[in-house]
């Protein structure tokens, strides 16, 4: 069973441009999460999709935006680039419903913004 | 109030020693699981292990046991014999039953010395 990918595994942006990271979950799981990890800092939760609708969203500014496809994989958009968002950004999916069912990540984008 | 809560920003510990990583939650949900996750610095996050809020024994898998104290609200994570390779940052996440939500705590980094 293949796992959740993110792509790309590196980006780097200049200050104002924008940014666009995807995620593939694993093959049945509906629900894909994005997080924000600063170095060294903990995971700070951006937004949940769910059957193609954002069920939540963090405390980001709408900057921060996103979808969800019809097959599930989904995209997070970063407009107007500032300097702090430069962290990885951790995708992972899981199943709706069953409370034993752990989240599974991908590996991560770093976002690196110049 | 915060749901989940780790205390302890950084730990060290000998190699072959057990530690223990503290992890205390909140929720008013009686159905919720609670998840521990290693990241090492790679970057990719790993689960470890989960606790049903129903479940009379506290988890284990292999080296790591989670002591599962519900009237306190804790759920820490203990591991045994300590080896370099567990040298990492180590999440405690909470799942609720009603509505699909995650939450993580802001990690513990564990050091291992030799």
């Amino acid at each position: 069973e293949a796992g959740v990918t993110q792509s790309p595994t590196h980006l780097i942006k200049t200050r104002g441009q924008q940014a666009t990271l995807r995620c593939s979950p694993i093959s049945g799981h509906t629900s894909v999460y994005w997080y924000q990890q600063a170095l060294g800092l903990g995971l700070q939760f951006l937004l949940w999709y769910d059957e193609g609708e954002e069920r939540n969203r963090g405390n980001f500014p709408p900057r921060f935006s996103g979808r969800q496809f019809p097959n599930y994989s989904s995209e997070l958009n970063v407009n107007a680039l500032e300097l702090e968002d430069s962290a990885l950004y951790l995708c992972a999916s899981s199943l709706r419903d069953i409370v034993s069912y752990e989240q599974y990540f991908g590996p991560g984008t770093r976002l690196t913004v110049t | 109030a915060q749901k989940i809560t780790q205390t302890q920003p950084g730990m060290f510990v000998q190699e072959k020693e057990a530690v223990t990583l503290d992890c205390t939650y909140d929720t008013s949900d009686p159905s919720y699981g609670l998840f521990w996750y290693k990241q090492p610095s790679s970057g990719e996050m790993i689960f470890l292990i989960y606790q049903g809020s129903y479940d009379q024994q506290n988890a284990t898998e292999g080296r790591y046991s989670l002591n599962f104290q519900k009237a306190r609200k804790s759920a820490n994570l203990v591991i045994s014999a300590s080896q370099l390779g567990d040298s990492a940052m180590y999440f405690c996440a909470m799942r609720e039953g009603d509505f699909n939500k995650f939450y993580f705590g802001s990690g513990t980094k564990l050091n291992v010395k030799p």
